[in-house]
């Protein structure tokens, strides 16, 4: 299985500013996904990262709202830009594992005024 | 569009109470269904993945079947430390990997000593 940590564990911030989260895996994964978990939804994807190439955006999501940055096979960044209330949400990584098993980090929960 | 509805929203039981959490699912093809434990703060634990009608897998208390349109998640004489949040997710046949998860959005599982 997969190690991974994920920073900051939570956070409040101010409307308009960004938040950048980080995701560190003690193992090489191909795949790196980033999920939302808003309360009382569903787990949503928000994009699939892969070290090497820009990442993958599901429908409803932006690069330039959730910027994402893949410069190795261990790391990953997810920058939440001009955050507004509505933005208020647990944030999770998440890696491809054989057999499609999903690990995913502890997540970030995050908290705009 | 592929679909996941989970019943009940929430259920108490007592120590030792019997029960078993429903998924219902709508996929065209499915490639795999999964089963999550997720506690307060934290990100989803993986607990089973099923492939195939018929099939089931254990692990302590918990069992988890399959049918074409359904998995249950059966708790047999569930304990305090049992209660969680307990998400199902299907891959379809036509996804390109892991990312391919839809979700529920889960049961929350309170079991009362």
């Amino acid at each position: 299985s997969a190690v991974i940590s994920q920073k900051p564990s939570r956070d409040i911030c101010q409307r308009g500013t960004s938040l950048t989260i980080q995701c560190q895996v003690d193992s090489q994964v191909t795949m790196m996904f980033w999920y939302r978990q808003q309360p009382g939804q569903s787990l949503t994807l928000i994009a699939t990262a892969n070290q090497g190439s820009e990442a993958t955006y599901e429908s409803g999501f932006v690069i330039d709202k959730f910027p994402i940055s893949r410069p190795n096979l261990t790391f990953s960044t997810l920058t939440v830009s001009n955050m507004s209330p509505e933005d208020s949400s647990i944030y999770l990584c998440s890696v491809s594992w054989p057999n499609e098993k999903l690990f995913f980090g502890s997540g970030t929960q995050l908290s705009v005024l | 569009e592929d679909q996941v509805t989970q019943s009940p929203e929430a259920l108490r039981l007592q120590e030792g109470e019997s029960s078993s959490l429903n998924c219902s699912y709508t996929v065209s093809g499915l490639r795999g269904l999964f089963w999550y434990r997720q506690d307060p703060g934290k990100g989803p634990e993986f607990l089973f993945t099923l492939y195939s009608a018929g099939e089931e897998k254990e692990k302590e208390r918990l069992k988890a079947t399959l049918t074409k349109k359904e998995s249950f998640l059966h708790i047999t004489a569930p304990k305090p430390e049992d209660s969680a949040t307990y998400l199902c997710a299907v891959q379809a046949a036509s996804g390109g990997g892991a990312d391919g998860l839809t979700f529920g959005k889960g049961t929350h599982l309170i079991i009362q000593p």
